[in-house]
This record gives structure tokens, C-alpha cells and sequence, in this order.
């Protein structure tokens, strides 16, 4: 059974500086991960999909690195702004069209 | 494109009472699942419906049930709702047949049981 756990639970920086969140995951056949934003009381937004095969991906100031044989999944956010703020959620897919298992979320406040 | 749409946005229920929820998927998605998200137990699959038949299903009781329409609309009804219910409610789609099968999400439907 895939178990997904992000630590820390919440983080807090100040305006500016880089943000790595942290994924792990105990099963290492996954088809794909995806890390993805909530804001309070609101739906997901998809931020990155990383494939089994790929080792990561970038978005403007994302990037999403995978690495099944540890099992681990980093978000980099350069340059975080207050706008950033929100919890951040990662969450792996054991195969095509099988269901996504979430980690429990990092909670990130930039301070400006 | 529209995103996919959830209705309503909020409902109040009391104990024992029933509910159905509504999501509509981006337009040429086929692929609706459905997720309960509480503070407790973080984001749970509850079952997934593709072409209007289930294909995955999650560990929730029976109470539990979708259902999708020949437009892909799909609809989720929880029977004799107790306390624990109370949660976010949140719907995505999907392109099953895309390679990424990158997942989409509605904004929710917070239910609160009294």
C-alpha cells in the first residue's frame, strides 16, 4: 500500500528566499507524481506532473525533481513571494488511471 | 475552456439526513473522481467514474455512491449522514486516455453536518 508523507507540516520564510518542500513515498512503481496548491477553503491547483520516467520538471519559478529509488520528490520555489503562501500537496499514482494517494500537505507562510 | 464546476458550495445537514452533490468536468473529460478532504485524514479517494461506469473505488462505507451521466456530469450521495461526514468534498477530471492524465479539481462543496 503507497504511503505519501511530506514533513515538515508547516514551514515559514521570509520574502525571497528558496523553498524546497520535501515528498516521500514507500512504493517506488509509480506512474506519475503530481505536486499541486490549495489555498484555504478552495480546490487543488495543479502546479507540476512529473512521469515515472522523467527525472524532473520545470515551471517558470517551479521545478519538481523525482527520484523513485529513494523514493523522494522535492518542490524548489525560487525567490518565494507572500503570493506563494499556501499549502502545497504531493501526491503519487500507482498506474494509468488508478487513483491518486496524497501526502498529508505542507503548509507554507511567506512573510514579506 | 471552463474548469470543472462544483454545485453547491456549501450545504448544511443534520444527522441522518441524505445529500447529493453535483460536478461538472472540463468539456472532453470522461473521467470524474471524487475526494474527501478532512483535517483528520487529509485527501481520501472515494471512487473514480469513467463512461458512466465506476473503475476505482475507494475505502468508504456503503453510504457512499456516484453515479455519472452520458455527459460525463457526475453526482455523489452520501445516505444517513453522520457527524464524520463533515468535510470538503472535492471532484476532478481528467483525459484518461492522455499520456500525463494530469488531474483536474473543481473548488469543492464544504459540507457540514449538525
Amino acid at each position: 500500500k503507497q504511503e505519501v508523507t511530506q514533513i515538515p507540516a508547516a514551514l515559514s520564510v521570509p520574502e525571497g528566499e528558496n523553498l524546497v518542500l520535501n515528498c516521500s513515498f514507500t512504493d517506488s512503481a509509480i506512474y506519475n507524481l503530481q505536486w499541486f496548491r490549495q489555498d484555504p477553503g478552495k480546490g487543488l491547483t495543479s502546479l507540476l506532473l512529473i512521469q515515472s520516467s522523467q527525472r524532473e520538471q520545470t515551471s517558470g519559478r517551479l521545478n519538481a525533481s523525482l527520484d523513485k529509488s529513494s523514493g523522494r520528490s522535492t518542490l524548489y520555489i525560487a525567490a518565494s513571494q507572500p503570493g506563494d503562501s499556501a499549502t502545497y500537496l504531493c501526491a503519487a499514482s500507482r498506474a494509468a488511471g488508478n487513483k491518486l494517494t496524497f501526502g498529508g500537505g505542507t503548509r507554507v507562510l511567506v512573510k514579506p | 475552456k471552463a474548469g470543472v464546476t462544483q454545485t453547491p458550495r456549501y450545504l448544511i445537514k443534520t444527522r441522518g439526513q441524505q445529500v447529493t452533490l453535483s460536478c461538472s468536468p472540463i468539456s472532453g473529460h470522461r473521467s470524474v473522481s471524487w475526494y474527501q478532504q478532512t483535517p483528520g485524514q487529509g485527501l481520501q479517494f472515494l471512487f473514480e467514474y469513467f463512461s458512466e461506469t465506476q473503475r476505482n473505488k475507494g475505502n468508504f462505507p456503503g453510504r457512499f455512491s456516484g453515479r455519472q451521466f452520458s455527459n460525463s456530469r457526475s453526482e455523489m450521495n452520501v445516505s444517513t449522514l453522520e457527524l464524520g461526514d463533515s468535510a470538503l468534498y472535492l471532484c476532478a477530471s481528467k483525459d484518461r486516455g492522455a499520456i500525463e492524465e494530469k488531474l483536474f479539481f473543481g473548488s469543492g462543496t464544504q459540507l457540514s453536518v449538525l
